[in-house]
């Protein structure tokens, strides 16, 4: 079945443009995950959704970033006035129920802030 | 603070040969380890999930093990092949971080033929 897709495969944009990242988990997995890699940097976990209840955004870095779920389909990462060191491989995961379950991980956006 | 640490970061080794990869955290109140692939360019593959509850899972040519009291866990990777090659991640969940998963920075192998 399809895994989980992430769209722009990659995305350059300019120091205080806002960027809108889309994830799509795999259908019927009810949480999803957002995590960013910087360079030479390990994953950093930036906010979870799972089913209905209120996202968990204690990784969140600053009140820049924000993300949406619809359900539980579609995911959206807004990054607002980007800054250089926002540069990051930011990959979104879903899983099909919480904390005991296999992460399965889409491909990543690449994000470069000029 | 949760931390995760992977040694060695890098590792190199001929084709055939037997290898371990070394993971540590700091907390042993943990739901669950688990051991993820990356290749340049994409994203995590899952390899192997430990629940804190066991000590061992195996999948083909990978054998996992968790011990939660030395807060240590071990990737076995048996009759290595050169597509073997990619970097290898430990993420635990641990207890008290809430839903995030915290990773190591990994341990980037190579396998020649």
């Amino acid at each position: 079945g399809a895994g989980v897709s992430q769209s722009p495969s990659n995305k350059v944009t300019e120091k205080g443009k806002d960027v809108e990242l889309r994830c799509d988990p795999i259908s019927g997995h009810t949480a999803l995950y957002w995590y960013r890699q910087r360079l030479g940097q390990g994953l950093e976990f930036l906010i979870y959704f799972q089913g209905n209840s209120a996202p968990d955004k204690s990784g969140l870095p600053s009140d820049r970033f924000s993300a949406e779920r619809t359900g539980e389909s579609v995911s959206t990462l807004t990054i607002q006035r980007t800054q250089q060191e926002d540069s990051a491989v930011y990959l979104c995961a879903s899983s099909l129920g919480p904390l005991t379950d296999t992460q399965y991980f889409g491909p990543g956006t690449r994000l470069t802030v000029l | 603070k949760q931390e995760v640490t992977q040694i060695p970061a890098a590792l190199s080794v001929p084709e055939g040969e037997n290898l371990v990869l070394n993971c540590s955290f700091t907390d042993s109140a943990i739901y669950n380890l688990q051991w993820f692939r990356q290749d340049p360019g994409k994203g995590l593959t899952s390899l192997l999930l430990i629940q804190s509850s066991q000590r061992e899972q195996t999948s083909g040519r990978l054998n996992a093990s968790l011990d939660k009291s030395s807060g240590r866990s071990t990737l076995y990777i048996a009759a290595s092949q050169p597509g073997d090659s990619a970097t290898y991640l430990c993420a635990v969940s641990f207890s008290q971080a809430g839903t995030a998963l915290i990773f190591g920075k990994g341990t980037t192998l190579s396998v020649s033929s």
